[in-house]
C-alpha cells in the first residue's frame, strides 16, 4: 500500500482548461514534493511545500499544502501541450529522509 | 555541470542472470538513493548512501539485491538470479544531503528487462 494517493490516475484536457490534480494521506509529512516526469527520464522537481496551508505559484501551476499537512494539490491555469506529463506527488516524514511517492497522475493536453 | 547519469540505459537479461547497473551521481552530492519504478507506479526506495556506507537498505525486496559505494561516489545496484517480478526502471538520485531540504536530482534510469 502506497503512503501518498494521487487522483485522478489519468486526466486528459483540451488546452486552455484548467486542471487540479490531488494528492492524499492519511499520515503527516513535513515536506511534500511535487514532481514532472517526462517519458525515459527520471523525475524533476517543480516545488517543495513544507509549511501548513502553503501556497506556492510557479507560472500558471499553483501548489497547496494542506492544513495538516497530510495532503495537498496541484492546480494548472490555461493548459497547454507542453503540460503533458506524468506528475508525482512526494512526501518525507519528520526524521525520515526516505521520499513516499505517489502513483502518478497522467496529464495529457490536447492541441 | 553534468547531471546524475545512469548505465546502461536498456537491459535485457534471462531469468536466473546477475547484473549490475551503475548510477554517476553529481559531483560533490554525499547522498546517494536507489528507486525502483514499476509501470503504472510511482518510485519506490531501495536504499540510500551517505559517503560510502549504506544508511538504510529497508527498500530492498530480499537478499538477491545489494548496492555498494565504496569510494563515496559511483554506485552499483547488483541483482542475483534475477526473477522477471524485477522487470522495472531503477533510479538513481544524490543530493547535497540527507534532509528534504536538499533536492534529489534524478538520472534517466535504467529500464531492465527480465525475460
Amino acid at each position: 500500500t502506497q503512503l501518498l494517493e494521487q487522483s485522478p490516475q489519468f486526466l486528459s484536457i483540451q488546452e486552455g482548461e484548467n486542471l487540479t490534480v490531488y494528492c492524499n494521506s492519511s499520515s503527516v509529512f513535513s515536506s511534500l514534493q511535487w514532481y514532472r516526469q517526462e517519458p525515459g527520464e527520471g523525475p524533476v522537481l517543480l516545488v517543495t511545500v513544507v509549511t501548513g496551508g502553503e501556497v506556492k505559484k510557479l507560472k500558471r501551476l499553483t501548489f497547496q499544502f494542506g492544513d495538516a499537512r497530510k495532503d495537498s494539490s496541484l492546480h494548472i491555469t490555461a493548459a497547454q501541450p507542453g503540460d503533458t506529463g506524468l506528475y508525482l506527488c512526494a512526501g518525507e516524514r519528520s526524521n525520515d529522509y526516505k521520499l513516499s511517492f505517489g502513483a502518478g497522475t497522467t496529464v495529457t493536453v490536447r492541441a | 555541470g553534468a547531471g546524475v547519469s545512469q548505465t546502461p540505459s536498456n537491459k535485457v537479461t534471462e531469468k536466473g542472470k546477475y547484473v549490475e547497473l551503475r548510477c554517476d551521481p553529481i559531483s560533490g552530492h554525499t547522498a546517494l538513493y536507489w528507486y525502483r519504478q514499476s509501470l503504472g507506479q510511482g518510485p519506490e526506495f531501495l536504499i540510500y548512501f551517505q559517503g560510502t556506507g549504506a544508511a538504510d537498505d529497508s527498500g530492498l525486496p530480499n537478499d538477491r539485491f545489494f548496492a555498494v559505494r565504496p569510494e563515496g561516489s559511483v554506485s552499483t545496484l547488483k541483482i542475483q538470479r534475477t526473477e522477471r517480478g524485477d522487470s522495472a526502471v531503477y533510479l538513481c538520485a544524490s543530493s547535497l544531503g540527507n534532509r528534504g531540504s536538499y533536492e534529489q536530482y534524478f538520472g534517466p534510469g535504467t529500464r531492465l528487462t527480465v525475460t
